[in-house]
């Protein structure tokens, strides 16, 4: 079966800080898709950044981006220079050969002013 | 742009009452999902939808139908709540089932007494 774990229930750290949040993941599958989703206080989740399996480069978009290590199966968030609105549930999710998601429990990350 | 639109956002039913969570998409995407999600969890896919008249079932679908008549709604009924069904309803959409990137509803928060 198909895993994503969150080890880290819930992170703060002060403004401008860097900080990263941790997955770990579990397939057989050698082709797949790794999502960060951000669901702030409103609850409406928001896809952050993505990263295809094939590509070892890793993904960044803006003050995010990904550690991929693809041998150890680890896919963490770096959000650098962090703001007040990055507060929120931060998702982890594989998706699968059949093209479904699996979701890590989640973290909670609160940014200190 | 609308986006993906749930109603309503908050819902109280007694056990073994039945209702309809609401679901639509202006953005005309094919596929369209239910998750639940529940504290300390992942989302959980309940039932998707690859195309109008096509519906299937996710993780968790026991207790609720869905059917798909048209591109833009998706509505999930509950057919005789159960307290276990107290959660989060997200209703999501993509272009394709390939889930490149889901857009999110605001969430039906659902508790059954």
């Amino acid at each position: 079966a198909q895993t994503v774990t969150q080890s880290q229930p819930e992170m703060s750290v002060q403004e401008a800080e860097t900080v990263t949040l941790s997955c770990t993941y579990d397939t057989s599958e050698n082709n797949y898709y790794l999502f960060w989703y951000k669901q702030p206080p409103s609850r409406q989740m928001i896809l952050v950044i993505r990263q295809e399996a094939y590509k070892q480069q890793n993904a960044t978009e803006n003050r995010f981006s990904v550690n991929f290590q693809k041998a150890a199966k680890s896919f963490s968030l770096k959000i650098s220079d962090s703001q007040l609105g990055d507060t929120a549930m931060y998702f982890c999710a594989l998706m699968d050969s059949n093209y479904q998601l699996i979701w890590g429990a989640g973290t909670k990350l609160i940014i200190k002013p | 742009n609308a986006g993906v639109t749930q109603t309503p956002k908050f819902q109280v039913l007694k056990t073994g009452q039945s209702m309809t969570l609401q679901c639509a998409q202006d953005m005309n995407h094919e596929y369209m999902s239910w998750y639940r999600q529940d504290p300390g969890m992942g989302l959980r896919l309940i039932h998707y939808s690859v195309g109008a008249g096509i519906t299937d079932q996710g993780e968790v679908p026991n207790g609720y139908n869905v059917s798909r008549s048209t591109t833009e709604d998706f509505p999930l009924r509950l057919l005789s709540a159960a307290p276990s069904q107290t959660s989060v309803y997200f209703c999501a959409s993509s272009y394709s089932n390939r889930n490149e990137k889901l857009f999110f509803g605001s969430g039906t928060q659902l508790s059954v007494l």
